[in-house]
């Protein structure tokens, strides 16, 4: 059964904790990318990797930060540098468009984070 | 950076009326569009994509789109709603130019029985 999966649902942390979201694909796609969605923004863009072992910043990286040691996963951690943590953080991926297939982006079910 | 806009940020709808969803997006060449929906307490989901070809798009269940160039805009449509597309809908772009998709802030669609 392929697809993302992000893990946990629901995450609390107490402010000045750093908190890592978990984002593990099996689409072989190689391709991933972290967005955060807010009430009446949609979605924007945190990081993004289109290979292993390389990755860029999106429209909002500050206070985040990620890894891609491994096709298939994609941490994000959610730094105490980060001022407005409390969001819904997407995970998504897509075949890289270096392979001449058009992209669409495939989307985890979310983590929710709250931090109190 | 590129721009998506959603006008509308909500609408309310009773069943079996007719639905048209405004996007525009800023970038001037060549450029994929997509609406994805976010049904509640569900995965983000393609309803439909354009790359190229025909401009009126079919996705699922019933939707289509229809991409204007010289408007820079991908409407979406529905003849006719039920109450079970009450969902958070989102329009994006992508281009061969740049390696990120930029997203619409979502159009929260509630349609009445």
């Amino acid at each position: 059964d392929g697809g993302i999966t992000q893990s946990p649902k629901y995450l609390f942390r107490k402010e000045g904790q750093n908190v890592t979201l978990s984002c593990e694909q099996n689409l072989n796609h190689d391709a991933m990318y972290w967005y955060r969605q807010d009430p009446g923004q949609g979605l924007r863009l945190i990081y993004y990797s289109q290979i292993v072992n390389d990755f860029q910043k999106g429209d909002i990286a500050e206070g985040y930060s990620v890894s891609r040691e491994k096709k298939e996963s994609f941490p994000l951690t959610v730094t105490s540098a980060q001022k407005n943590p409390t969001a819904f953080y997407l995970c998504a991926s897509s075949i890289d468009r270096a392979s001449g297939a058009y992209n669409e982006q495939f989307f985890g079910p979310g983590t929710r984070l709250t931090v109190l | 950076a590129q721009s998506v806009s959603q006008h509308n940020h909500h609408v309310i709808l009773s069943e079996a009326a007719s639905l048209e969803l405004g996007c525009n997006y800023s970038y001037g060449g060549t450029v994929n569009l997509f609406w994805y929906v976010q049904y509640p307490g569900q995965h983000l989901q393609l309803l439909l994509k354009y790359f190229s070809g025909d401009p009126l798009v079919k996705g699922i269940k019933g939707f289509e789109a229809e991409f204007i160039k010289s408007k820079f805009s991908f409407n979406l449509r529905k003849p006719s709603v039920q109450w079970s597309d009450t969902a958070e809908y989102f329009c994006a772009v992508n281009a061969p130019a740049f390696n990120k998709f930029y997203f619409g802030s979502g159009t929260k669609l509630n349609v009445k029985p």
